[in-house]
């Protein structure tokens, strides 16, 4: 059963960098697949912030590309995500999932809520 | 345009059928997902290709596709079908793009 975590600072100052990692059990990273970052402000739907494969090649949101940064580590089996310069705007439940196959995100983290707050 | 655009809300009687859409010029070229998302939890892929459910997804729930627009039906909803759905697909070069979702009510 293919299973992820993520975890990270639950509170972040505006302008400084919301750092996450995203901790992968039951399958290798290395084997293949993409693996994404999704986040959802309060209330809000779902923006895709982009996607990372085990070869360390990326696809950002076009909108956040500026400011987003996803690396992987194999060797931990896990991958991360780095967004700079962040604003209230940027307050949401954070998501790490697996971009299967045909596109879609068949697993997921629980979500993890980061608050950009002074 | 990557944009996917989703109903905000709809409704269904218990024991009905009911369908969510979801537009977007992208559809006309890759196949949308569909997931289900409860209050405080994260989202649940329900239907993704052409018309494929996940291991555990009740056979309730289908997913059919014609243009530009992609359709979830849920025939016999039932009370814990109660949630937001949202498609998900991509474009042609590979980002993906999410619906606004629509919150379905089941009466």
């Amino acid at each position: 059963q293919v299973q992820l975590q993520e975890s990270g600072p639950g509170l972040v100052k505006p302008s400084e960098t919301l750092s996450l990692t995203c901790a992968v059990s039951g399958y290798s990273i290395s084997s293949g697949y993409y693996w994404g970052w999704i986040r959802q402000p309060p209330g809000k739907g779902l923006e895709w912030i982009g996607s990372i494969y085990h070869s360390g090649s990326t696809y950002y949101n076009p909108s956040l590309k500026s400011r987003v940064t996803i690396s992987v580590d194999t060797s931990k089996n896990q991958f991360s995500l780095k967004l700079s310069s962040v604003t209230a705007a940027d307050t949401a439940v954070y998501y790490c999932a697996r971009r299967g196959g045909n596109g879609d995100f068949d697993y997921w983290g629980q979500g993890t809520l980061v608050t950009v707050s002074s | 345009s990557s944009e996917l655009t989703q109903d905000p809300a709809v409704s269904v009687a218990l024991g009905q059928t009911v369908r969510i859409t979801c537009q977007g010029d992208s559809l006309r070229s890759y196949y949308a997902s569909w997931y289900q998302q409860k209050p405080g939890q994260a989202p649940v892929l329900v239907i993704y290709g052409k018309n494929n459910r996940p291991s555990g997804i009740p056979d309730r729930f289908s997913g059919s596709s014609s243009g530009n627009t992609a359709s979830l039906t849920i025939t016999g909803a039932q009370a814990e079908d109660e949630a937001d759905y949202y498609c998900n697909s991509r474009d042609s070069s590979g980002n993906a793009v999410f619906g606004g979702g629509t919150q379905l009510t089941v009466l």
